[in-house]
């Protein structure tokens, strides 16, 4: 079975230009999340994503980030403009909705490595 | 405020050598405390995850146990390819299954 499936894997795109970074969860995950771990710091919660729903953009650094999941399959994060501070590793992780009170396990991607000069 | 805090920063043993990693945690109601290995380059691969004090998980060289107040991960007479950076997170018990990171501890097993 495929995990989650992050393009590009890597990006280098000058300060002001827009990238797009996509993510494919694994399948039949109704969860979808987007993480970000910029140099030095933890990895940190970026939104969550229940099917097309979002369920918590608290994490969302700005309005410069733009997160979608059309048709809740997979899902896209456009950064526009980016700035120098955007530079880290995006990752996208799902999960099955298992019900209850227990946390869901989450499955994570490698990662999309950007970086802005 | 939810925190997480893992220590050593960094740990280097010899093969063989046990030891174990500390998972400190703040957090208002654990709905899961989870465990990840993650090597240069690549995404968190999920290890354990542990619900409640006194709960204990094992896989192969690697035991994991849960406290009120912390997790610990032990690693039985370690071998090189256990040299990665491993990575504890909460979960808390909001609408959502946010997941609150520590900042890792870095293993190194030499030969």
């Amino acid at each position: 079975e495929a995990g989650v499936t992050q393009f590009p894997s890597h990006s280098v795109i000058e300060k002001g230009q827009t990238v797009t970074l996509r993510c494919d969860p694994i399948s039949g995950h109704d969860n979808l999340y987007w993480y970000r771990r910029v140099m030095g710091k933890e990895i940190k919660f970026l939104l969550h994503f229940v099917k097309e729903s979002k369920q918590d953009e608290s994490g969302m650094p700005n309005n410069r980030f733009l997160a979608e999941r059309t048709g809740g399959t997979y899902s896209t994060l456009k950064v526009q403009p980016a700035e120098l501070e955007d530079s880290g590793v995006y990752f996208c992780a799902s999960s099955q909705d298992l019900g209850g009170a227990r946390g869901n396990t989450i499955y994570f991607g490698e990662g999309s490595w950007l970086t802005v000069v | 405020e939810d925190q997480v805090t893992q220590s050593p920063e960094a740990l280097r043993l010899q093969e063989g050598e046990s030891s174990s990693l500390n998972c400190s945690y703040t957090v208002s109601g654990l709905r899961g405390l989870f465990w990840y290995r993650q090597d240069p380059g690549k995404g968190p691969e999920f290890l354990f995850t542990l619900y409640s004090a006194g709960e204990e998980k094992e896989k192969e060289r690697l035991k994991a146990t849960l406290t009120k107040k912390e997790s610990f991960l032990h690693i039985t007479a370690p071998k090189p390819e256990d040299s990665a950076t491993y990575l504890c997170a909460v979960q808390a018990p909001v609408n959502t299954d946010k997941l609150i990171f520590g900042t890792g501890t870095r293993l190194q097993v030499f030969p």
